[in-house]
């Protein structure tokens, strides 16, 4: 299976616009979904598809994919927004799933 | 309102079996896909199992393979997972979650398909220590 890739740790300071991104094979043939994860919580769905966001979620979160690549960008931070945000693709298989290691977001 | 509610978790020794169910409500049950995600104590999410709507193909993590075993009963809006032969990094907090995905289709370029797991339980934890 393959790996997905992410950076551990990213700051921004409030209102400012931050970009966390996601690399791995996989994702040359599927695009990938973002997950935020509060202390305590479990995961929640912020961006899929073609930049899509489900009910609920704030349009200040936007994603795109590129090759390898894919991004998660929070225009506009605010302090709600700190937390852990996890990538996660079906792998080139198509059968498995795989997430990246997670990305923790602090608000200054 | 769309809701998953994960159950079974506990405390078991190394070698020991539980059994997790996931019980659906809010939507159709056998429309979907089902996937079972694990995160271990201040560690990332880890993708465990997945199920196809009618149950026909099953696909598991390599670490779990032969020793778990996912399932659901479609009449019940069920999903379940049978822990058997656990280890210690088997402990962590187990989410049930809604699989789906779809399909862009553009002329002139290869189709993109991308998967997303939009609908989370709120987890049960799983322990193996002796």
């Amino acid at each position: 299976s393959s790996e997905l890739t992410q950076d551990r740790s990213v700051s921004v300071a409030l209102g400012q616009t931050v970009r966390i991104t996601c690399q791995g094979d996989s994702l040359t043939n599927y695009y990938a979904s973002w997950y935020q994860q509060k202390p305590g919580q479990a995961p929640v769905l912020v961006v899929y598809g073609v930049n899509k966001r489900p009910s609920g979620i704030p349009d200040r979160f936007s994603g795109s994919n590129s090759g390898n690549t894919g991004s998660l960008t929070i225009t506009g931070a605010q302090a709600d927004d700190e937390a852990d945000y996890f990538c996660g693709s079906r792998d080139k298989s198509g059968k498995h799933w795989v997430f990246g290691g997670g990305t923790k977001l602090t608000v200054l | 309102e769309v809701q998953l509610v994960e159950s079974g978790g506990g405390s078991v020794q190394p070698g020991g079996s539980l059994r997790l169910a996931c019980t659906t409500s809010g939507f159709i049950h056998s429309d979907f896909s089902m996937s079972w995600v694990r995160q271990a104590p201040g560690k990332g999410l880890e993708w465990v199992a997945h199920i196809k709507q009618d149950g026909s193909e099953r696909y598991y993590v390599d670490s779990v393979r032969g020793r778990f075993t996912i399932s659901r009963d479609n009449a019940k809006n069920s999903l379940y997972l049978q822990l058997n032969s656990l280890r210690a990094e088997d402990s962590g907090i187990y989410y049930c979650a809604r699989d789906t995905g779809d399909i862009v289709t553009k002329p002139g370029v290869p189709d993109i398909f991308y998967y997303y797991m939009d609908v989370w339980g709120k987890g049960t934890t799983v322990t193996v220590s002796s």
